[in-house]
């Protein structure tokens, strides 16, 4: 499984864009990139994913170079409410149990202060 | 859906006893995951169902632990004996095929005394 690398916290204010970047050097081919958001007493829920380029949903936006080697999710006009843990994960989906047998790293903590 | 559903949400217990614990994936979902979290380890996948079939289950700490999914609507984690070092929060998902969402319940906090 490919190991990924975050910074372990970031602090940003009300409205301002964040962008969290994730280095995944040992990325595989098949590799799929997953990002997911984790409050305090809950389970992580899926923010996005892609695989090259750029992939955008309603929350985020997800920026994949084309060497594959790193990723960047951002989230625009950030609240008091986005306070939480952000993990990249890294996985082939076309592995038995794939893409969402996900290993989770330590996160990001995201502090958002007004 | 009412999402996956776990229980109970919290559970203390004695050293040396048995817990079980339950999780409800959402209906039509054909992966189920057990998870484990601590301060000290983080996010840790301890097994997972494919079509209710154990898959990988390298993740499980010890014979202590053994899972179980005796049908497409219910799952087990039972540690037997109980001891204080089990103390986390476990987590249960579920997922359609191997790409996309997997959806956590809300979590069992599991304290062994």
């Amino acid at each position: 499984l490919a190991k990924t690398t975050q910074p372990i916290s970031m602090d940003s204010y009300e409205g301002q864009e964040v962008n969290i970047t994730c280095s995944h050097n040992n990325i595989a081919t098949n590799d799929y990139i997953t990002w997911y958001q984790q409050f305090p007493s809950q389970g992580p829920r899926f923010i996005i994913q892609g695989y090259k380029t750029k992939v955008t949903n309603e929350v985020a936006s997800l920026f994949i170079p084309a060497d594959r080697k790193s990723s960047t999710l951002s989230l625009p006009r950030v609240s008091l409410s986005d306070t939480a843990v952000y993990y990249c994960l890294v996985g082939d989906p076309w592995v038995t149990g794939g893409g969402n047998k996900l290993t989770f790293g330590t996160g990001t903590q995201l502090k958002v202060e007004l | 859906d009412a999402g996956v559903i776990q229980s109970p949400r919290h559970e203390v217990t004695e050293m040396g006893q048995e817990v079980t614990l339950r999780c409800k994936p959402i209906s039509g979902h054909d992966y189920l995951f057990w998870y484990r979290q601590t301060m000290m380890r983080g996010l840790e996948l301890l097994i997972y169902f494919n079509n209710n079939v154990p898959i990988d289950d390298s993740g499980m700490p010890e014979d202590r632990f053994s899972a179980k999914m005796p049908n497409a609507s219910f799952s087990t984690l039972k540690i037997q004996p109980s001891e204080p070092r089990d103390s986390a929060v476990y987590f249960c998902a579920s997922s359609i095929g191997t790409l996309g969402e997997a959806f956590f319940g809300q979590g069992t906090r599991l304290t062994v005394v």
